[in-house]
């Protein structure tokens, strides 16, 4: 069985920009979760959809942003990028509800912001 | 707001000497308390998941504890192979699902 897929692997991007991040889930899975990794914070949860609906979400500012297509598919937008937006970017899937011993995670991608 | 601190931030080992990485958390209301293994360029693995105070799990060289407070993964007789970054994160059991995780142990267990 595949893995959770994410591309691309890394992307270079200014000031100013904005950048779209795709995932996907492992075949089946139908719950998707977005996180952010850096050396200071470490992992930090995004958002989850589950079904193309936003099921819950973590505290960043609006420029995050994601959606989920009908084959679970999702993506994430981050508009007007900041340095501070220069992080690891991991997706994680799983069957059915978000829970830290049924997720599965993609390689990530690196986001760096110049 | 739910909060996880790991320490130490990294720690280096020589091979088979035994030592232990803690994950101290705040949460209101315990859903699960989850272990992850993370090589550089991937992503996390899962490697347990502790509910409740008193619980333990093994897995060869790795053993992980709960009490109230606080979680231990103990690794016994480490090799070179377990070297990697080792997260710890909680998940509140009503409310916002979403996981918290610390910033982990970097693990380097040289030859």
């Amino acid at each position: 069985k595949a893995g959770v897929t994410q591309t691309p692997r890394y992307l270079i991007k200014t000031r100013g920009q904005q950048v779209t991040l795709s995932c996907s889930p492992i075949s089946g899975h139908r719950s998707v979760s977005w996180y952010q990794q850096t050396p200071g914070q470490g992992l930090q949860f995004l958002f989850e959809y589950f079904s193309e609906t936003q099921r819950n979400k973590g505290n960043f500012p609006g420029r995050f942003s994601g959606r989920q297509f009908s084959n679970s598919r999702s993506e994430m937008n981050v508009s007007t990028l900041e340095l501070g937006d220069s992080a690891l970017y991991l997706c994680a899937s799983s069957l059915w509800e978000l829970a830290g011993d049924t997720q599965y995670f993609g390689p990530g991608t690196r986001l760096t912001v110049l | 707001e739910d909060q996880v601190t790991q320490s130490p931030e990294a720690l280096r080992l020589q091979e088979g000497e035994s030592s232990s990485l803690n994950c101290s958390y705040t949460v209101s209301g315990l859903r699960g308390l989850f272990w992850y293994r993370q090589d550089p360029g991937k992503g996390p693995e899962f490697l347990f998941t502790l509910y409740s105070a008193g619980e333990e799990k093994e897995k060869e060289r790795l053993k992980a504890t709960l009490t109230k407070k606080e979680s231990f993964l103990h690794i016994t007789a480490p090799k070179p192979e377990d070297s990697a970054t080792y997260l710890c994160a909680v998940q509140a059991n009503f409310g916002n699902e979403k996981l918290t995780f610390g910033t982990g142990t970097r693990l380097t267990i040289i030859p």
